[in-house]
């Protein structure tokens, strides 16, 4: 069965600790993309991944960090930097369709909150 | 960079009705357009998306029309049932970047 899991669900973060969420896909996708979803607002890109061993800051990256060591797996981690964490985050994956164009596939997504 | 707007942030109709929303992007390199449903507690899915030489793209009661010299494109849902009650997400992006400008979100409310 094909799709992006994200790992886990929920998520509890005491002040001062780094939380890895997690990020895998067997889509066979090339691309993966972090996103972080406010209420009321739009999603907003924190990174992304074209491919296995590099990355690229969207455009809320301070306090984040992410690997992509496996072509499959794209693990954020939200360090002590990023002063208000509490969201819902996405992960999704991507390749290029016939006519070059992209479309992203999104996980069912991880909500973090702070203790 | 690319902005993208979309009206409006909520809209109830009563089923059976039409609804449409409306989104407006800024950058005219821009040639591909999907739209995404996201269900409380859950993630974005893909329901319909429109490429820059297509002006309109229906599927089923669903349907997208783009007008690039406008620079807006609109979804259509037609004989609205209660379960297409979600967040509807507008998004741009330009081909070569996997970068995708999301507008920020519909609520629809279909009231039986």
């Amino acid at each position: 069965d094909g799709g992006i899991t994200q790992s886990p669900k929920y998520l509890f973060r005491k002040e001062g600790q780094n939380v890895t969420l997690s990020c895998e896909q067997n889509l066979n996708h090339d691309a993966m993309y972090w996103y972080r979803q406010d209420p009321g607002q739009g999603l907003r890109l924190i990174y992304y991944s074209q491919i296995v061993n590099d990355f690229q800051k969207g455009d809320i990256a301070e306090g984040y960090s992410v690997s992509r060591e496996k072509k499959e797996s794209f693990p954020l981690t939200v360090t002590s930097a990023q002063k208000n964490p509490t969201a819902f985050y996405l992960c999704a994956s991507s390749t290029r369709l016939a006519g070059n164009q992209e479309t992203q596939y999104f996980g069912p997504g991880t909500r973090l909150l702070v203790l | 960079g690319e902005n993208v707007e979309q009206h409006p942030s909520t809209l109830s109709v009563q089923e059976g009705d039409s609804a449409v929303i409306k989104c407006t992007y800024s950058d005219s390199a821009s040639n591909y357009f999907p739209w995404y449903k996201q269900e409380l507690g859950k993630g974005p899915q893909l329901i319909i998306d429109i490429r820059s030489n297509v002006g309109e793209k229906k599927d089923q009661r669903i349907a997208v029309t783009l007008n690039k010299t406008a620079k807006h494109f609109s979804l259509h849902i037609t004989e609205t049932q209660p379960e297409d009650s979600a967040v509807y997400f507008c998004a741009a992006s330009i081909w070569g970047y996997q970068k995708v400008t999301f507008g920020t979100g519909t609520k629809l409310q279909v009231i039986p």
